[in-house]
């Protein structure tokens, strides 16, 4: 089966640092997705890792540990156009079946 | 560029009466297609994907089902809704084989059940 975790809400600075975090167990697991959401938008594409280490795009950046089935998102130098639902998701079954989490809502304060 | 469509983008049923949500891709050939149900405030709950036409695999049983009639065509239909499955509906489409699967969301439709 897959089952995915992250935590509901999380709340922070502008200017600041967060980090979202998510826990997975995956049959055939082959990568990790981030997406963002604003509210009634559709979700986003932000990043994805396939191998352990992270990876860096700008101001976020995407962490994957597959021996611990851990991975999370890292967004710096906080903007109020950041408050969003960031969701993970993990890519399996051959690489056509991706899964998400139930989403994590980022609310960033001044 | 690829672009994907979705329609209606808003829609109210009663319960019981039928339902056909459709999405088309363009741009773009042979994508994997998928369904998604979002509660409100919740995540994203996957319904259904096809990876070509005719070809379609269902995640959870349910009253809906969906068909791919033609390869940038994908739909999602009821025979009889319930109050459950009110949500708001997205269509994705990715590029098979790259291993990314980065999912390329349409605007979604939001059905209200009453």
């Amino acid at each position: 089966g897959q089952s995915l975790e992250q935590p509901s809400e999380v709340t922070a600075v502008e200017g600041a640092i967060v980090q979202i975090n998510c826990t997975y167990q995956t049959s055939g697991f082959y990568g990790l997705s981030w997406y963002q959401q604003h509210d009634g938008g559709a979700p986003t594409f932000l990043s994805y890792n396939a191998l352990d280490g992270l990876e860096e795009t700008g101001r976020f950046s995407s962490f994957l540990s597959r021996s611990d089935s851990y991975g999370y998102l890292l967004l710096q130098e906080l903007q109020m156009k950041d408050s969003a639902s960031y969701f993970c998701a993990t890519v399996s079954g051959g690489y056509q079946k991706v899964t998400f989490g139930i989403g994590t809502k980022l609310q960033v304060i001044p | 560029s690829q672009t994907i469509h979705q329609w209606p983008a808003t829609l109210v049923q009663p319960v019981g009466s039928p339902l056909s949500l459709e999405c088309t891709v363009e741009g773009t050939s042979n994508p994997n297609l998928y369904w998604y149900r979002q509660a409100a405030g919740r995540g994203l709950q996957l319904l259904f994907y096809s990876v070509g036409i005719g070809q379609i695999s269902s995640e959870v049983p349910q009253n809906l089902s969906a068909s791919r009639p033609q390869d940038r065509q994908f739909i999602l239909s009821s025979k009889k809704l319930l109050l459950s499955d009110s949500g708001f509906y997205l269509c994705a489409w990715s590029t098979p084989g790259t291993g990314l699967n980065e999912q390329f969301f349409g605007p979604g439709t939001r059905l209200t059940v009453l």
